[in-house]
């Protein structure tokens, strides 16, 4: 069975300022890694994934994430945080067989000050 | 361009009274799932169809159950809301199961009384 671990439940950052947030996952399979956005009262959209081929993945707004193996991680990142960055963010794994629905994180969201 | 439709966005109920949550896709996409979001948690995977073939999650309620009449809608009927029910409910759709990428809805939230 697979799981994501997200650290830290709030994370607050300047503007301009570095944007990591960490996803930790378990799979006894290769996986497939997903992060995903969420505005208030709304759907969740994605920002990018990984699949295979190259580790570092690059998505939406700005945000890419690398896949380390050997540390079960795909922590996303931003160089330079917008106010409109402020959101709700799900990390989300999925196995290439068996169950293939997607395990999400429980969630960061992120806050931006000016 | 739209391309999943939730209706209708906000959802408000009696307890006890049956309500039905519509989502409608224009992606022609086989997979279409249902998931429940309560307040600051992961959103949980209620079931999903493939093409006409159900699949319930193990540990979804008798409470919930779900009608795909054609590829383009699906509906979550859920017979008999209790005050633990009150969610945001997300449809979403992928391809098919070798196009990992799932495409949301705007959501439905439903609030019981």
């Amino acid at each position: 069975a697979q799981s994501v671990t997200q650290l830290g439940s709030h994370v607050s950052v300047s503007e301009g300022a570095l944007v990591l947030l960490r996803c930790n996952y378990s799979s006894s399979v290769p996986p497939y890694l997903f992060w995903y956005v969420q505005y208030p009262n709304q759907g969740l959209q994605l920002l990018l994934k990984y699949t295979t081929g190259a580790t570092l993945v690059k998505g939406i707004n700005g945000f890419e994430a690398e896949f380390k193996k050997s540390e079960t991680s795909f922590h996303l990142t931003k160089p330079s945080a917008h106010m409109s960055d402020a959101a709700e963010y799900f990390c989300a794994v999925r196995v290439h067989t068996g169950r293939r629905a997607l395990t999400f994180g429980s969630g960061t969201r992120l806050q931006v000050q000016p | 361009d739209a391309m999943v439709i939730q209706n209708p966005r906000y959802q408000v109920t009696q307890f006890g009274k049956p309500v039905t949550l519509s989502c409608s896709q224009t992606l022609n996409h086989n997979v279409m799932y249902w998931y429940q979001q309560k307040s600051s948690q992961a959103p949980k995977l209620l079931f999903h169809y493939y093409d006409k073939d159900f699949n319930n999650e193990a540990d979804t309620p008798d409470n919930f159950q779900s009608r795909r009449p054609n590829t383009s809608f699906c509906f979550l009927d859920i017979r008999s809301p209790g005050l633990g029910d009150a969610a945001m409910y997300l449809c979403a759709t992928s391809r098919d199961w070798v196009e990992e990428t799932q495409y949301f809805g705007p959501g439905t939230r439903l609030l019981v009384l």
